[in-house]
């Protein structure tokens, strides 16, 4: 079965760049799906960065759009995240997820395990 | 943009007691893409319901979903040590594609 492992600094400098890898395996990432990143703040809710499907294609959360990018190597079968001028607000736990979709829905499984990044000088 | 609510936000109870959890739209959306998550402390969430009804793979049925329009809700029926912990709806959508309710506590009484 899918499986997905978070990898990546897990310190990144205010104003700096958080880059975060996806390693994904048990499938190629050229299937049919979208792959997605989500977020949560120690203590708080999920909240949904954005998206990339194999050929590239993308969307973000326009909330962080101006600040995200979320690019893919099909050959490495992995997708990677960058969030650039971060801030404390951004510390979190990262995780990767598969966005699964059947015919009549769509949801988030399998995910990985999560990477906590924290936004500290 | 659609905004999800959950409440409550917390629900204590006990073990063996049936867990009614609310997820509420702010307009009307396809059943299709409502889906819940269980969370545990340490753990990334785990997918439970997909399409509002559906059991994920390997989820008891214990665990039911159901609603429409804008009002949805899961239901554990009667509630295992195991399934104390944080619950999150989830909508599939246009713009942000996907949108997260705030999440109910369901912890032991």
């Amino acid at each position: 079965q899918v499986q997905l492992q978070e990898s990546g600094p897990g310190l990144v400098k205010p104003s700096g760049t958080l880059s975060l890898t996806c390693a994904v395996s048990g499938g190629s990432i050229s299937s049919s799906n979208w792959w997605s990143w989500v977020r949560q703040p120690p203590g708080k809710g999920l909240e949904w960065i954005g998206e990339i499907y194999h050929r590239g294609s993308t969307n973000y959360n326009p909330s962080l759009k101006s600040r995200v990018t979320i690019s893919v190597d099909n050959s490495k079968n992995q997708f990677s995240l960058k969030l650039n001028s971060v801030t404390a607000a951004d510390t979190a736990v990262y995780y990767c997820a598969r966005l699964y979709c059947t015919s009549t829905s769509c949801s988030l499984d399998p995910w990985g395990q999560g990477t906590l990044v924290t936004v500290s000088s | 943009e659609i905004v999800l609510t959950q409440s409550p936000g917390t629900l204590s109870l006990s073990p063996g007691e049936r867990a009614t959890l609310s997820c509420r739209a702010s307009q009307s959306v396809s059943s299709s893409y409502l889906a819940w998550y269980q969370q545990k402390p340490g753990q990334a969430p785990r997918l439970l319901i997909y399409g509002a009804s559906s059991r994920a793979t390997g989820i008891p049925d214990r665990f039911s979903g159901s609603g429409s329009g804008t009002d949805f809700s899961l239901t554990i029926s009667r509630l295992e040590p195991e399934d104390f912990a944080v619950y999150y709806c989830q909508l599939y959508g246009n713009s942000p594609r996907l949108t997260f309710g705030p999440g109910t506590k369901v912890d032991i009484k």
